[in-house]
């Protein structure tokens, strides 16, 4: 069976500063990968997805995550995070033979202006 | 990008009914579709797989006597949550996945059910 992790559970940044939320997950064979975002009051949005091919995705917003397959780490990125980015980010792996989307525990990111 | 709707996105009831929500796939087919239960401050869990005219396949530990799924059509499942307790009081949450999508699922934008 396929699981995810995300180590942080609650990250507060001020505006300008660096993002890095981790999420390794566990699964012996071919994945796909994707970072999905929850803001205040919303549902679930995308923000990229990984496939194949370059293992540095870039999503939406300024959001990136890099796939290191020996690590089975799918860490999200973004170089300067803004206020707006406060929401609730969810890692989550599908099992590229399988329907199911296993889903991380999420990680409340809190933007301090 | 694929839109999902659900119906009602708010609904309160008495302990004892029976409540259904809707998930429509707005502007594409979904094969399969997804129902996830989230509690508060958690992640989402998934409950059952539904696959257009056939049996949905649920979780461990989901009864599926109680939360009946139906994929009719290939724009609409229904989850009916019979006999509702106020423990079944959650976020409930589709999703859908069509042909042409590989594992990317279009989230809907959630029924939180509230059971007095």
């Amino acid at each position: 069976a396929q699981s995810v992790s995300q180590h942080n559970h609650h990250v507060i940044l001020s505006e300008a500063a660096s993002l890095e939320l981790g999420c390794n997950y566990s699964y012996g064979g071919t994945v796909n990968l994707f970072w999905y975002v929850q803001y205040p009051g919303q549902h679930l949005q995308l923000l990229l997805k990984y496939f194949s091919g370059d293992p540095l995705v870039k999503g939406i917003k300024g959001f990136e995550a890099e796939f290191i397959k020996s690590k089975f780490s799918f860490n999200l990125r973004k170089p300067s995070v803004q206020w707006s980015d406060t929401a609730e980010y969810f890692c989550a792996v599908n099992a590229r033979a399988g329907n199911m989307l296993t889903f991380g525990g999420g990680t409340r990111l809190m933007v301090k202006p | 990008g694929a839109v999902v709707s659900q119906h009602p996105s708010r609904v309160i009831c008495k302990s004892g009914t029976s409540v259904k929500i809707e998930c429509r796939s707005l502007d594409f087919q979904a094969t399969t579709m997804f129902w996830y239960r989230q509690f508060p401050k958690q992640s989402l869990m998934l409950m059952a797989t539904s696959n257009e005219g056939s049996k949905a396949t649920y979780e461990q530990g989901v009864e599926k006597d109680k939360f009946l799924i139906n994929h009719a059509s290939l724009t609409l499942s229904t989850l009916t949550v019979t006999s509702a307790h106020p423990e079944d009081s959650s976020f409930y949450i589709c999703s859908a996945r069509g042909d042409r999508g590989i594992g990317e699922q279009f989230f809907g934008p959630g029924t939180r059910l509230t059971v007095l």
